[in-house]
This record gives C-alpha cells, sequence and structure tokens, in this order.
C-alpha cells in the first residue's frame, strides 16, 4: 500500500473549517484513499473514502487533486467533539485488505 | 445495534505471564482485523481472519503471538510470556464481506495490555 504523509498537528477554532491535508504521491490506480479518525481512549473510527472524485458524507468531505497524489479531509463546522487523531490511508479494495495506519494528524479544535 | 466488544478493557501482567484477550465481532461480519497500537504511534496490523481461516499472519511480532476464531465469530489473541514490549492497545475490528469499496473496518475500544 502507498505511503502517506500528513502533518503531525494542526488546530481549528470552533465552528471553523478544518483542512487535514494528506500527500499519497505513490499511489496506484487501484487504490483508495481512507480517512479514519482516532478520539482518544478509542478503537478508529471510518469516515470517508474515495477514488478519484470528491465526496461527502454527513461527517466530511473529502477532495482528490486531479493526479491523485494528494487530498484534504474538510470537517465544515469543526466541534470540540472533533478533536482526535486523523488518519490518511491508501489502499486496495477487498474485504481482506489490511489498513496501513501512520501516526496521522492531532487536530485540536478549540473555543 | 452493537459494536464490536472487547475484554477486559485493561490487563496488567507480570513478565512471563501469558494472557487472552478476547474480541467479540458485530453479528454477521465475516472479516476480522487484530491490530497493535503502540503509545504514541498509529495501530499496526498484527492478523486477518476469514470466518474461521487465518487467512494472513504477517504482522504477529514472534511466535509467542497465536490468534484463534475456531467458530468464525469471537477471536481471541494470546500472548505467551509476555514482555515489556508487549505493553500496548490491543485493537480488534470487524468487516462485512462485501466487495463495494466501501469496506470499512469497525473497531472495538482496545484493551490497554501492561506488562510489568
Amino acid at each position: 500500500d502507498a505511503k502517506t504523509t500528513q502533518p503531525p498537528s494542526m488546530d481549528c477554532a470552533e465552528g471553523r473549517a478544518a483542512n487535514l491535508p494528506c500527500n499519497h504521491s505513490t499511489i496506484s490506480g487501484n487504490e483508495y484513499v481512507y480517512w479514519y479518525r482516532q478520539i482518544h481512549s478509542q478503537g478508529p473510527q471510518y469516515i470517508i473514502h474515495g477514488l478519484k472524485n470528491n465526496e461527502t458524507n454527513e461527517m466530511a468531505s473529502l477532495i482528490i487533486t486531479e493526479d491523485r497524489k494528494s487530498s484534504t479531509l474538510i470537517l465544515p463546522h469543526a466541534t470540540l467533539r472533533d478533536t482526535a487523531v486523523y488518519y490518511c490511508i491508501v489502499r486496495a479494495t477487498g474485504g481482506g485488505n489490511k489498513l496501513t495506519f501512520g501516526t496521522g494528524t492531532q487536530l485540536k479544535v478549540e473555543l | 445495534g452493537a459494536g464490536v466488544s472487547q475484554s477486559p478493557r485493561y490487563k496488567v501482567a507480570k513478565r512471563g505471564q501469558d494472557v487472552a484477550l478476547r474480541c467479540d465481532p458485530i453479528s454477521g461480519h465475516v472479516s476480522l482485523f487484530w491490530y497493535q497500537q503502540a503509545l504514541g504511534q498509529g495501530p499496526e496490523f498484527l492478523t486477518y481472519f476469514q470466518n474461521e481461516a487465518q487467512l494472513d499472519k504477517s504482522g504477529l511480532p514472534s511466535d509467542r503471538f497465536f490468534a484463534e476464531r475456531p467458530e468464525g465469530s469471537v477471536s481471541t489473541l494470546k500472548i505467551q510470556r509476555t514482555q515489556q514490549e508487549d505493553s500496548a492497545v490491543y485493537l480488534c475490528a470487524s468487516s462485512p464481506r462485501t466487495s463495494r469499496p466501501s469496506n470499512e473496518q469497525f473497531f472495538g475500544p482496545g484493551t490497554r495490555l501492561t506488562v510489568l
């Protein structure tokens, strides 16, 4: 699976949009971009995934560049409960495909 | 419905003891994964089951680590002769068998193992 690069930490004011970047320059054609987050003392939680088109769900939006070498996760109106470590993961699909986590981005949402 | 549950939530072991960690996946989920998370690091893959078959155990760090899922539901991760470097949070995740890309894994809360 392709390696990803994320900033170690970011801060965001509550109510503002949080934009979390991820570089995955070695992504291959059959690999998707997944985002998970891990709130302190909990297991990781799925957020969103995409292949090449931008995606949006009730939690977030995912913007993938045209060359697919980078992406941005957008939390449109961050709340204190969004404080967590966010992991960008690139992998091929399939039931048996493990997740390869990096060290992620620690997002701190403040008043 | 119920999510993935793990027990115990916390385990303290003396070095050299054997431990067993349990995972109850979401009912009907075919795939089950174990991950190890050291302090300040992201989770690292240990092993994967599809039903009762262990299809990938490439992440198990040594032959002291053993996992089973005999009836294709509950899984147990066993660590023999625990060492201090085994101290970590052990996460279990399950996933429905699907060919769709949205093959998300549902994680349990983890078991925090401390080896003294």
